[in-house]
């Protein structure tokens, strides 16, 4: 099955610095890659999503880079926020009936004002 | 904006008992899934339905697991005799009729058993 990392666990960054999470995926047959964002206690939501025939999606602050050949995409966050303050969860699946997702280990990342 | 809702949001049960939590997911969409989340721990995938029936199942989800969707609208998890490391916080989740789309997670049910 598919095996997801992501890297680091914890990220703390200053206010209006830029946030980089990575994750790595193990199957080349992945094909989609959402990013989740879980505030303590909450539901995971959705918040960018890129597919593997496109390389990089920007919304606002927030883009999302892929590798296919390296097998890893990225999570990037710009003039962070304290409300941007959660645990970021990377995921990856693949098209088939189930589009069952394997999610990564989670970042927390806190920014500090 | 549609929501994907779970009931109850917190169950108490006593181990060995039966659970059902029970799920309303996204109107239109036709994908449905179970997670769950240990605390502090990342979000595990038990088990995906699609067109009546289960599409993959994680080696989480052994017999001890069903699911269900008696009607047009609910989708249910069923534990029929519950560990204490059944424990966690169980997230249904729905997603749209095209893949690969995103999934929408429920509010969670957290499960305590004692």
């Amino acid at each position: 099955g598919e095996n997801v990392e992501q890297h680091p666990s914890t990220l703390s960054v200053q206010e209006g610095d830029s946030a980089v999470i990575k994750c790595t995926y193990s199957d080349s047959a992945s094909n989609y890659f959402p990013w989740y964002k879980q505030e303590l206690g909450k539901r995971p939501q959705l918040i960018i999503d890129i597919r593997s025939n496109v390389g990089e999606k920007k919304d606002q602050r927030i883009a999302v880079t892929l590798n296919k050949t390296a097998k890893h995409f990225s999570l990037h966050i710009t003039e962070t926020q304290p409300e941007d303050s959660a645990v970021y969860f990377c995921a990856a699946s693949k098209t088939n009936t189930g589009n069952q997702f394997y999610f990564g280990t989670g970042t927390s990342l806190t920014v500090i004002p | 904006e549609p929501e994907v809702t779970q009931t109850p949001s917190h169950q108490v049960t006593q181990m060995g008992q039966e659970v059902i939590l029970r799920c309303v997911p996204i109107s239109n969409h036709l994908y449905f899934y179970w997670y769950r989340q240990i605390l502090g721990q990342k979000v595990e995938f038990l088990v995906s339905f699609y067109n009546n029936e289960i599409s993959e199942k994680s080696e989480i989800f052994d017999d001890q697991f069903s699911v269900e969707r008696p009607d047009g609208s609910n989708f249910t998890l069923k534990i029929r005799s519950t560990k204490l490391e059944d424990s966690a916080m169980y997230f249904c989740a729905s997603s749209e009729w095209w893949a690969p789309s995103g999934a929408f997670f429920g509010q969670g049910t957290r499960l305590t058993v004692v």
